[in-house]
C-alpha cells in the first residue's frame, strides 16, 4: 500500500522559511514523478510544483517560482519543497502527491497533507 | 494559468444522475486530453475519480464517468448514494509543464 506521509508544516513570518518533508513507502519511490499541491483554508487545490524521478527536471507554479524548491532523496525514499520568502497568501495545506507526469498528468495517491500557516 | 471553472455547487437525490461542468479554455481542456477529477471529502485527502477525460482508476466505481466537449469537460455520477457527498475539483494540463485545478463544486446528495 502506498503511503505518503507529510511533515514540516507549521506557524511562519512573512519573509520567513520552511522546509517540508514527505516520507513516501509502499513503491519503487525513484520510479515516479512527485508533486505538491496545496490548498488554503476553505478553497480549491493549486498545483506548485513537480519533480521527475531523477531528479532532473522540475517544474514549478508562476505563484511561487523563485521562492519554492522542490527536491528528493531517492535513498531515503523521501520528497522535499524548501519555502523562502514566505508571504501571507501562501497559507495552505501542502499535500504530497505521487504523480504520473508527461504521460497522463494525474495525482494519486495524495497524503494527509501538513499545514503551512504564514503569520505574524 | 487561471482556474478552470466549475459550479459552486450542485445537488441531487438518492439514485438520481448530476453532472459536474468544467469549463477552461483551447489552451488547456479544450487542446489537451488530460483531465483529471478529484473527490475530497471533508477533513480529508483528494482522491483521483478519473484521469485522461474518462479513463476509472482500479477501485473506483462505474457510476463515475467523465466526458469532454470542447473547452468543456464534465463528470457524471450516476444513481447517487449518500457518500458522494464531496467536493470535487478537476484538473487539466494547461501546456508549459504545468496543470491548472478548477475551484471546486460541492455536491450535495439530499
Amino acid at each position: 500500500e502506498v503511503q505518503l506521509l507529510e511533515s514540516g508544516g507549521g506557524l511562519v513570518q512573512p519573509g520567513g522559511s520552511l522546509r517540508l518533508s514527505c516520507a513516501a513507502s509502499g513503491f519503487t519511490f525513484s520510479s515516479y514523478a512527485m508533486s505538491w499541491v496545496r490548498q488554503a483554508p476553505g478553497k480549491g487545490l493549486e498545483w506548485v510544483s513537480v519533480i521527475g524521478g531523477d531528479s532532473v527536471t522540475t517544474f514549478y507554479a508562476n505563484s511561487v517560482k523563485g521562492r519554492f524548491i522542490i527536491s528528493r532523496d531517492n535513498s531515503k525514499n523521501t520528497l522535499y519543497l524548501q519555502m523562502n520568502s514566505l508571504r501571507v497568501d501562501d497559507t495552505a495545506v501542502f499535500y504530497c502527491v505521487k504523480t504520473i507526469w508527461s504521460a497522463s498528468y494525474r495525482f494519486d495517491p495524495w497524503g494527509q497533507g501538513t499545514l503551512v500557516t504564514v503569520s505574524s | 494559468q487561471s482556474a478552470l471553472t466549475q459550479p459552486a455547487s450542485v445537488s441531487g437525490s438518492p439514485g438520481q444522475s448530476i453532472t459536474i461542468s468544467c469549463t477552461g479554455t483551447s489552451s488547456d481542456v479544450g487542446t489537451y486530453n488530460f483531465v483529471s477529477w478529484y473527490q475530497q471529502r471533508p477533513g480529508k485527502a483528494p482522491k483521483l475519480m478519473i484521469y485522461e477525460g474518462s479513463k476509472r482508476p482500479s477501485g473506483v466505481s462505474n457510476r463515475f464517468s467523465g466526458s469532454k466537449s470542447g473547452n468543456t469537460a464534465s463528470l457524471t455520477i450516476s444513481g447517487l448514494q449518500a457518500e458522494d457527498e464531496a467536493d470535487y475539483f478537476c484538473c487539466s494540463f494547461a501546456g508549459s509543464n504545468t496543470v491548472v485545478f478548477g475551484g471546486g463544486t460541492k455536491l450535495t446528495v439530499l
